[in-house]
């Protein structure tokens, strides 16, 4: 079994920073995916990365999975009080078991106005 | 389109008693992912149904089960309940075919037991 680490457990920061979480591994990933949570929700996908090296964007979110396929990177621009949730990494769980996800612990992202 | 449903909402049940949640998948999802979540961290894994088969359980006792219908729905059942398994339990839903197996979750069924 694969696991995934993330760092921090809890940012608190004010509207208008930029902050960086992250997501790693001892195990090298076919993919990773991050998912983010909001209070009273189900984990909704963000994006997925596949290709060490790989990054991609989506509005103020930037995301990054590192050369080895190990680690991956979430960077937030100017956040935002909505940008507040649990940011979750997934991966398949093992090599011979893709359909099935691993997620690590998450970051418990607080955005305050 | 209609995403991943789950109900009841909210559960409130007592040591000792049963608890049954349902799930539906997103229409042309075969694959049903039932996880716990506790204190709003990390998700734990519970069960894989695919076609109507548990493919694997993650590390819970026996007394947590549950079934996929036909029609791809599913239901987790917990048995003797006791009090940490208090919890949000999500259900997600996949396709075959999906090469990174995203997966797409209901809002869950929180489930508090005195």
């Amino acid at each position: 079994t694969q696991l995934l680490e993330q760092s921090p457990q809890f940012l608190s920061i004010q509207e208008g920073e930029n902050l960086t979480v992250y997501c790693n591994s001892s195990s090298v990933f076919s993919s990773l995916q991050w998912y983010r949570q909001e209070p009273g929700e189900g984990p909704v996908l963000l994006v997925t990365v596949v290709t060490g090296g790989e990054v991609k964007k989506l509005k103020r979110l930037t995301f990054q999975f590192g050369d080895a396929r190990k680690d991956s990177s979430l960077h937030i621009t100017a956040a935002q009080p909505g940008d507040t949730g649990l940011y979750l990494c997934a991966g398949p769980l093992s090599l011979s078991s893709a359909r099935q996800l691993t997620f690590g612990s998450g970051t418990q992202l607080t955005v305050l106005p | 389109e209609a995403g991943v449903t789950q109900s009841p909402t909210h559960l409130i049940k007592t040591r000792g008693q049963q608890a049954t949640l349902r799930c539906s998948p997103i229409s042309g999802h075969t694959s049903v992912y039932w996880y716990q979540q506790a204190l709003g961290l990390g998700l734990q894994f519970l069960l894989w149904y695919d076609e109507g088969e548990e493919r694997n359980r993650g590390n819970f006792p026996p007394r947590f089960s549950g079934r996929q219908f036909p029609n791809y729905s599913s239901e987790l059942n917990v048995n003797a309940l006791e009090l940490e398994d208090s919890a949000l339990y999500l259900c997600a839903s996949s396709w075959d075919g999906n090469s990174y197996n995203e997966q797409f979750f209901g809002p869950g069924t929180r489930l508090t037991v005195l």
